[in-house]
């Protein structure tokens, strides 16, 4: 069973709808939870953490399920801008060593 | 915000020879730096965790004589592929931590570097 879990897609869309994104892992010690965004052939960048209390930015809203070991992206009123590979991310202990989902992969048509 | 700065972005090489990747981070100092590889349509993996002053630490099934780790400064990592074959034709990414992840300190990552060895 892989350490983080997300279905590849990809998810098409069209502007202004709604979507959510679904992880789950392994590892019941892991402490911070991450989504970051990955644009084609470039580097990862931090979209938003996920606390336990579920944490919101804008359309973006993270929430966390330590129980059942899952995480959740819900982008609201996409954009075009919003295609891109979401990954999930778990940080299984102390010192940044961070373990990647697959990716998620969106598409936002007009 | 912190900056991390990676060299060569993309590199082309011939099978057989080595090639070296830099990672720097531009204002921040960092102890630790990570090392991670990307296939296409598959998730970035942790290759090595890079301690400066100190040998890397390498995550298992990564050989450790083919890729070199050297963390000789604050603010210098290095990776060199070792006898580069056509299966380490990559994406390369490495990261740094500004600060200390209990006092929020973000991960940073450089812009990657694309290796295709002929």
């Amino acid at each position: 069973r892989k350490e983080v879990e997300q279905d590849p897609g990809p998810f098409n869309v069209p502007e202004g709808a709604t979507v959510a994104f679904n992880c789950t892992y392994s590892n019941s010690a892991s402490q911070s939870f991450f989504w970051y965004r990955q644009d084609c052939r470039k580097e990862p960048k931090l979209l938003m953490s996920v606390y336990s209390s579920g944490n919101e930015d804008g359309r973006f809203t993270a929430q966390l399920n330590r129980a059942s070991q899952y995480i959740s992206l819900l982008i609201r009123d996409s954009k075009l801008s919003d295609s891109a590979t979401y990954l999930c991310v778990v940080n299984e202990g102390g010192g940044g060593k961070l373990i990647f989902g697959q990716g998620t992969e969106l598409s936002v048509k007009p | 915000g912190a900056v991390v700065s990676q060299h060569p972005s993309r590199v082309i090489c011939k099978s057989g020879t080595s090639v070296k990747i830099e990672c720097r981070s531009l204002d921040f100092q960092a102890t630790t730096m990570f090392w991670y590889r990307q296939f296409p349509k598959q998730s970035l993996m942790l290759m090595a965790t890079s301690n400066e002053g100190s040998k890397a630490t390498y995550e298992q099934g990564v050989e450790k004589d083919k890729f070199l780790i050297n963390h000789a400064s604050l603010t210098l990592s290095t990776l060199t592929v070792t006898s580069a074959h056509p299966e380490d034709s990559s994406f390369y990414i490495c990261s740094a931590r500004d600060g200390f992840e209990g006092l929020g300190g973000e991960l940073f990552f450089g812009e990657g570097s694309r290796l295709t060895v002929l």
